[in-house]
Formats: structure tokens, sequence, C-alpha cells
């Protein structure tokens, strides 16, 4: 079945490290994108990419690097210079249009110990 | 720029009532709307989309939702709710320059029985 893989679920970082978390999904989809959920707060767009190799800031992008070598690939790299790392971390895919909406992952909820 | 404003932080409805969650939208063109459901701990459940056409869109496990435009709104509703709908619930709209998800806050909804 096609879908959007994420992992870990659960996710521990020390302070001044850098953790990655990872993105896949065999939807053949072009346009993939990582937000940030808090509470009450709705979901924030961090990064979005839609084609290999190019990608674009969202409106939180601080602290915060990706890559997109493969298509179906599109982790995010949570660095130390991003000060409040705890949060809930969606990715998700869709066609370019953004006429059928996002398939979502399940998520990554990452703490910072 | 391009808002999505749901006013009910939270809803709390008896099993078997009528539900409706507001959604208003600012945005110049017409908008491509959509409607998400989120269970704790969860990615996010596409409900419905409107592009165009008919302003009563129809969606999945028994949601509707009408675009009416002279009000900038995107209202969702159900009429019977049962005990598993209790979840948050995200409003959604398409904005241009990457054609990226603008969310809503969200709205907790929660089911008395």
């Amino acid at each position: 079945d096609g879908g959007i893989t994420q992992s870990p679920k659960y996710l521990f970082r020390k302070e001044g490290q850098n953790v990655t978390l990872s993105c896949e999904q065999n939807l053949n989809h072009d346009a993939m994108y990582w937000y940030r959920q808090d509470p009450g707060q709705g979901l924030r767009l961090i990064y979005y990419s839609q084609i290999v190799n190019d990608f674009q800031k969202g409106d939180i992008a601080e602290g915060y690097s990706v890559s997109r070598e493969k298509k179906e690939s599109f982790p995010l790299t949570v660095t130390s210079a991003q000060k409040n790392p705890t949060a809930f971390y969606l990715c998700a895919s869709g066609k370019i249009t953004g006429e059928n909406g996002y398939t979502f992952g399940s998520g990554t909820r990452l703490t910072v110990v | 720029a391009q808002s999505v404003t749901q006013p009910d932080i939270h809803i709390t409805v008896s099993e078997g009532a009528s539900l409706e969650l507001r959604c208003n939208y600012s945005y110049g063109a017409t908008p491509y709307l959509f409607w998400y459901v989120q269970s704790p701990g969860q990615g996010l459940q596409l409900l419905l989309k409107y592009f165009s056409g008919d302003t009563l869109v129809q969606g999945i496990k028994g949601f509707e939702a009408e675009f009416k435009r002279s009000q900038s709104s995107f209202n969702l509703r159900k009429p019977s709710v049962h005990w598993s709908d209790a979840a948050e619930y995200f409003c959604a709209v398409i904005t241009g320059g990457g054609n990226k998800l603008t969310f809503g806050t969200g709205t907790q909804l929660k089911v008395e029985l």
C-alpha cells in the first residue's frame, strides 16, 4: 500500500545535539513538507520541497535543515540552533498543485532531555 | 497574508447531537479549502475538500462542509455525532507560492455519552 512513513515515532535529544527525523513516501508525490505542531498553535510550516535537490523555507525554518536527494525521501535535521525543539513533527506529501491536499505521516514526537 | 481562523478552541457535544465547527479564511482569490481530523498522537486524515462548483461538499465519516464566499467561511457539519468523532479538527487553505497548506489552530471536539 502507498503511504508516507515517519521514523522514529519518539526521539529524545540532549542539549546541543543535532537529530535527524526520517520521512519516506511511496506515493510518487513531487512535493513534500515538514510541519511542527505545538498545542494551541496548529501546524506551522518548517520547509517544503517541490522537486529533487530543491527546497524552500517555510514560516519557522530557523534551527532546522533539510535535504531532498531522492524523490521519496525528505529528512529533517533539528540542529542545536533550534532553542525550543520539543514538539510533534509531521511530514506530508502531495501533488505540486495541492489539489488533493496532502497525505500525512503519523508523526515524530521529539523531546529534549 | 492568507490566514485561517477557527474561533472555537474546544467544543463539547452529546452523542447523537448535531455538530458545526466554524472556519473563516482570509484569501484574495477563490481558495482550495480542506478539513482534516487528528486523533491524539497521530497524523492528519483528510475529511473533505472544496475547489469549485457545488458549495456543499460531502466527505468521509458522514461529514459535510459548506463554502460561503460572502462570509469567507467553510464550516464543517455532521447531523449526528458519534463518540468516535472525538478528536481535533483542522481547517486549512492552499495558498499560492508553492501551494502550501495553511492551517487554523484547530478545534478540539469532546463527545459526551
